[in-house]
């Protein structure tokens, strides 16, 4: 049972650049969610998903763009990479609306 | 916009004794969910409170919320160095979208 999984793990980019943080579950769960972790912030939502083909803006969206064309998929986008954006990403799902968060291990991302 | 806020940031205590940890929402939530999150870790779901006033436990976890739905706690009796970790509430207000506290890191001296 593959779970959640997330790719890659680590990356490194340079300013500007397009970056995309892959996520994919296994469980067939309608609900994904993409979330960032900063030091003293804690978990802040970029954007969310209920089903595919339907996104919503988090706290966070500025500079990042989503789709899900399939269920099981939910890749985040930086369009054009910037420092504020090195963090810690976390891609998580569960099954319906209220529901307990399965997350990812984590992207770690540096912008340089 | 909904917001949670978690205190303290940091708890650092002695191998025996109690921890809590604060989460107050500035809307009324429809549940509560707290993670725990160990160093290099990812969040792990603990419990979800539903019901205004509701209080669970989990051993040595005590879990608390609020009667107005918008303040909740989490205690933990007599700690281990296995609690170390940070820990994390969640609110949902609005359908699908689940905010997170600040959480508080918690240390322990052996």
């Amino acid at each position: 049972d593959a779970g959640i999984t997330q790719s890659p793990r680590y990356k490194i980019t340079e300013t500007g650049r397009q970056v995309t943080l892959m996520c994919h579950q296994t469980w067939s769960h309608s609900y994904m969610f993409w979330y960032r972790q900063d030091l003293g912030h804690g978990l802040r939502l970029i954007y969310y998903s209920a089903a595919a083909d339907i996104t919503d803006k988090g706290e966070v969206p500025d500079g990042y763009v989503v789709s899900r064309s399939k269920t099981e998929n939910f890749p985040l986008t930086l369009e054009s990479a910037t420092r504020s954006q090195t963090s810690v990403y976390f891609c998580a799902s569960t099954v319906y609306d209220s529901g307990e968060l399965f997350f990812g291990e984590g992207s770690r991302l540096t912008v340089l | 916009g909904q917001q949670v806020m978690q205190i303290p940031q940091y708890q650092h205590v002695q191998e025996g004794e109690d921890f809590t940890t604060y989460c107050n929402s500035s809307t009324t939530l429809s549940n509560i969910q707290w993670y725990k999150q160990r160093p290099g870790g990812h969040p792990v779901f603990l419990i979800q409170l539903v019901k205004s006033g509701e209080v669970k436990k989990q051993k040595r976890l005590t879990f608390q919320f609020g009667e107005a739905k918008k303040n909740s706690s989490l205690h933990i009796t007599a700690t281990q160095t296995t609690d170390v970790g940070t820990y994390f509430c969640a609110g949902q207000s609005s359908a699908s979208k689940i905010i997170f506290g600040s959480g508080t890191r918690l240390s322990i001296r052996p």
